[in-house]
């Protein structure tokens, strides 16, 4: 069964830097592009950035463009989406999902990142 | 860019039918897909390129596309269906519908 497995929940204050992981198993990693969503406390789902395997490229979202960093390592099979400083908006529950054809099928656990000092 | 509107909530009788649109600028032409999200839980595909079900998705949910509005359809609603619904395409980026609270009463 694919799977998805996310890294856990971080308490960070402003100004710090974050990186959190996406482990994909059970397919083949370089065969389908992975896609970050942002959903804040009480909101829908925002897109933040996909990685298509075949070229390395990443697409971004203008929203997240300058903020995020969104990096695959595919010798392990995981994807990191990464902040170089961060703020209180960045509060938040973070997706990776495995993306083919336009759909993501499956769906990693979520990883709550909270910003406060 | 694309846009994608859902009405906030949409609500059903237990055993009834709910329909829940997603309207676009001729989304008929494009593929739409759907996702159920239970609270706290990570969102879960429920219909993908307009009309096809998922493996272990109940055959109580439907999906239709054309013109301007694709529609999702549960039949015989059931407490468990309560959820958010988005709809989404793709347009060089992935977009979202804002989500739509489905409430079975």
């Amino acid at each position: 069964e694919v799977r998805l497995v996310q890294s856990g929940a971080e308490l960070k204050e402003p100004g710090e830097s974050l990186r959190i992981s996406c482990q994909g198993s059970e397919y083949s990693f370089a065969t389908y592009w992975i896609t970050w969503v942002r959903q804040m406390p009480g909101k829908g789902l925002e897109w933040m950035g996909s990685f298509d395997p075949r070229d390395s490229y990443t697409y971004y979202s203008p929203s997240f463009q300058d903020h995020v960093t969104i990096s695959v390592d595919k010798s392990i099979s995981t994807s990191y989406l990464q902040w170089g400083s961060l703020t209180a908006s960045d509060t938040a529950t973070y997706y990776c999902a495995r993306q083919g054809g336009g759909v993501c099928d499956y769906w990693g656990q979520g990883t709550l990142v909270t910003v406060s000092s | 860019s694309y846009e994608l509107t859902q009405p906030l909530s949409v609500s059903v009788a237990l055993g009834q039918t709910a329909r829940i649109t997603c309207g676009g600028n001729n989304i008929g032409g494009r593929n739409v897909h759907w996702y159920y999200q239970k609270p706290g839980q990570a969102p879960v595909l429920v219909i993908y390129r307009d009309t096809n079900r998922p493996s272990g998705i109940p055959e109580r949910f439907s999906g239709s596309n054309s013109g301007n509005t694709a529609t999702l359809t549960i039949s015989r609603a059931q407490a468990g269906d309560e959820a958010d619904y988005y709809c989404q395409v793709w347009d060089s980026s992935v977009v979202f519908g804002g989500g739509t609270k489905l409430t079975v009463l």
